[in-house]
């Protein structure tokens, strides 16, 4: 069965960058439209963007554009999401996860934290 | 973009009683695109409900959705030991925009 499967936890400093990345098991990255969703401590759930298979372009939530880049690397079936321009406020959990079966993100990677603190 | 109004912000009951989840939408929804996630402490989401009232494999029929437009229900019939948790309602719509809800939050009385 399909398995998402994250990086490890990182520490930056505020003003630096951050890739997360999440390798494919189970399935090719290339059937699958991987979004990514962040959750700071005690918080909800925050949608920051995925791939539209119908355009065949990634979609970020106006909230993070111009700071955020999701990348995929077919042949590790990878997905990656960078941050930049790291703030406190950007400490969180951040999950990949997609749709397989049904129209909803029925698979989820296992989260990476990310601290940002200087 | 849609904002999702969960309420009540915390669900106070007990094991074997009925729970009713409320997700408001701030304009109509596709019923297509309406989901329910259970996301229990130190664990990613888990997918419940999909298209408004469709369960997702592996989850119990005490779980069932409602509604259209702008108003949705998560209801869950008897309260088991394992329920308690926060739930949280997303739905996706033009552009492939998604939002969630708030989240309720599921506690034992």
């Amino acid at each position: 069965q399909v398995q998402l499967v994250q990086s490890g936890a990182e520490v930056k400093k505020p003003g630096a960058s951050v890739k997360v990345s999440c390798k494919v098991s189970g399935y090719t990255l290339t059937e699958l439209s991987m979004h990514w969703v962040r959750q700071a401590p005690g918080k909800g759930l925050e949608w920051m963007g995925g791939f539209d298979p119908e355009d065949g372009e990634t979609i970020y939530a106006q909230k993070f554009q111009g700071r955020v880049t999701m990348t995929e690397d077919t042949s590790t079936d990878t997905a990656y999401m960078e941050l930049s321009s790291l703030r406190s406020e950007d400490t969180a959990v951040y999950y990949c996860a997609t749709a397989i079966a049904v129209p909803a993100f029925d698979i989820w990677g296992q989260g990476t934290m990310v601290t940002v603190s200087s | 973009e849609i904002v999702l109004t969960q309420s009540p912000g915390t669900l106070s009951l007990s094991p074997g009683e009925r729970a009713t989840l409320s997700c408001r939408a701030s304009q109509s929804v596709s019923s297509s695109y309406l989901a329910w996630y259970q996301q229990k402490p130190g664990q990613a989401p888990r997918l419940l409900i999909y298209g408004a009232s469709s369960r997702a494999t592996g989850i119990p029929d005490r779980f069932s959705g409602s509604g259209s437009g702008t108003d949705f229900t998560l209801t869950i019939s008897r309260l088991e030991p394992e329920d308690f948790a926060v739930y949280y309602c997303q739905q996706y719509g033009s552009s492939l925009m998604y939002t969630f809800g708030q989240g309720t939050k599921l506690e034992i009385k």
